[in-house]
């Protein structure tokens, strides 16, 4: 079975900190998609990227990276001077094709809290 | 604009009753999803549907249906068997399977009086 470990519950920074939110995986397929969501306390999940197995190409759009190790299974999510406005859980999740399906197995998550 | 639209915000269940939760999209997506979100826990699933007139169980389908008559709409009733039904419920959508992006609409708390 597909597992997504986000071993961070709790993340406080300062604004302007940069921050580093860990996600390991564990699967068998050897094709698979990553996601990353951001979920504000309005409760909404915002999609915030999407990487596929084969593309080890690490992503920067503004202040957000995303870092994919094949190697580790890890895929981690940098935010860099963050704002008060980040605050919120941040879940990381990887596909599977069940019966033709797209199922998606969700971490935990990680909450982080921006301070002032 | 095209989303997810979810209803009612709060729901509120009596014992022995079944409830129904709405979900609508108009991003013209193949395949609809359900996910249950309780405290401190990632989101589990409890149904999809790729096509209309068609849906599979998820991980938690006991004391849950649905039904998917028209491809933007895809209810989800909890009924009197789903013993612990106070949580987080979220409806998403993807253009087809395949690992394609899910979108999720606003969510519907549900509590039990």
């Amino acid at each position: 079975a597909q597992k997504v470990t986000q071993a961070q519950t709790e993340i406080s920074v300062v604004e302007k900190e940069d921050v580093t939110l860990d996600c390991v995986y564990e699967t068998r397929d050897t094709t698979y998609y990553l996601f990353w969501y951001k979920q504000p306390p309005s409760g909404e999940l915002v999609f915030l990227i999407r990487r596929n197995s084969f593309d080890e190409q690490n992503e920067i759009s503004g202040r957000y990276s995303w870092n994919f190790q094949k190697s580790t299974s890890s895929f981690n999510f940098t935010i860099t001077a963050s704002q008060v406005v980040d605050s919120a859980v941040y879940f990381c999740a990887l596909s599977e094709l069940t019966g033709g399906g797209n199922k998606l197995t969700f971490g935990t998550g990680t909450q982080l809290k921006v301070e002032l | 604009d095209g989303g997810i639209t979810q209803s009612p915000k709060y729901l509120f269940r009596k014992e022995g009753q079944n409830v129904t939760l709405s979900c609508e999209q108009n991003l013209n997506h193949d395949a609809m999803y359900w996910y249950r979100q309780d405290p401190g826990q990632g989101l589990r699933l409890i149904y999809y549907s790729q096509i209309v007139n068609d849906f599979q169980k998820g991980d938690i389908a006991e004391g849950y249906s649905v039904s998917r008559e028209k491809k933007e709409s895809f209810p989800l009733t909890v009924t009197s068997a789903q013993k612990n039904p106070t949580a987080f419920y979220l409806c998403a959508s993807s253009i087809r399977t395949g690992r394609k992006t899910q979108y999720f609409g606003p969510g519907t708390r549900l509590l039990v009086l």
